[in-house]
């Protein structure tokens, strides 16, 4: 069965680095998502992208994010400067038709 | 805004024995997709179910089944025969037919004792 792919699995990073998540959706999936979810809390919704453009974007999703789908096959989240807060697990997907395929998460850790 | 609602933080169940877990949402679609999703210690979310709200028959998956109340909007999930195994995190989540994102509630941790 397709899968959505994530690397890494675990990243520890000093806070002011820059910080790349790395997704690989399921080939003929056209939307792809990136959920967060702090640690005890709910899985938030960050971003949407379709069409090689953002589609939605929460307002946790500020400057210090971006996403891009560099070389048609993977899809990726940039926070620019990471900071404590964005300690968390991050969870690509990718949809068809009304069903999203979540990653197994990446796991960052800023310290 | 849409929201969903999961009101039993933490809930506990013998092994063999049957649970109910609740969630309500808040829409003002008519066509949308329900789902509960399972996270255990690794963290993995994991597909357990899928109901369409056009759909008046519960969704059902082996020993995991809906109990899907349209006009109450409530859509809990019930476990038969619990196992060990199902000990974890159970996320009732909502998409509407627009499909841009899944909004979760804020989960049920389960315990299911030997």
């Amino acid at each position: 069965e397709p899968e959505v792919t994530q690397t890494p699995s675990h990243q520890v990073t000093q806070m002011g680095q820059e910080v790349i998540l790395r997704c690989v959706p399921i080939s003929n999936h056209l939307y792809f998502y990136w959920y967060r979810q702090i640690l005890g809390q709910k899985v938030e919704f960050l971003v949407s992208f379709y069409n090689n453009e953002i589609s939605e974007k929460s307002e946790i999703f500020d400057d210090q994010f971006s996403v891009e789908r560099p070389d048609g096959s993977n899809f990726t989240l940039k926070i620019r400067s990471t900071k404590l807060e964005d300690s968390a697990m991050y969870f690509c997907a990718t949809r068809i038709v009304n069903e999203q395929y979540f990653g197994p998460g990446t796991r960052l850790t800023v310290t | 805004a849409q929201t969903v609602t999961q009101s039993q933080p933490e809930m506990s169940v013998q092994e063999a024995e049957t649970v109910t877990l609740s969630c309500t949402y808040d829409t003002s679609e008519n066509n949308y997709y329900l789902f509960w999703y399972k996270q255990p210690p690794s963290r993995q979310m994991i597909l357990v179910i899928r109901q369409e709200a056009y759909k008046q028959q519960n969704a059902t998956e082996n020993r995991f089944s809906v109990n899907f109340q349209k006009a109450a909007k409530s859509f809990s999930l019930k476990i038969s025969d619990s196992q060990l195994g199902d000990t974890a995190m159970y996320f009732c989540a909502f998409i509407d037919t627009g499909g841009f994102k899944t909004i979760f509630g804020a989960g049920t941790r389960l315990f299911v004792k030997a």
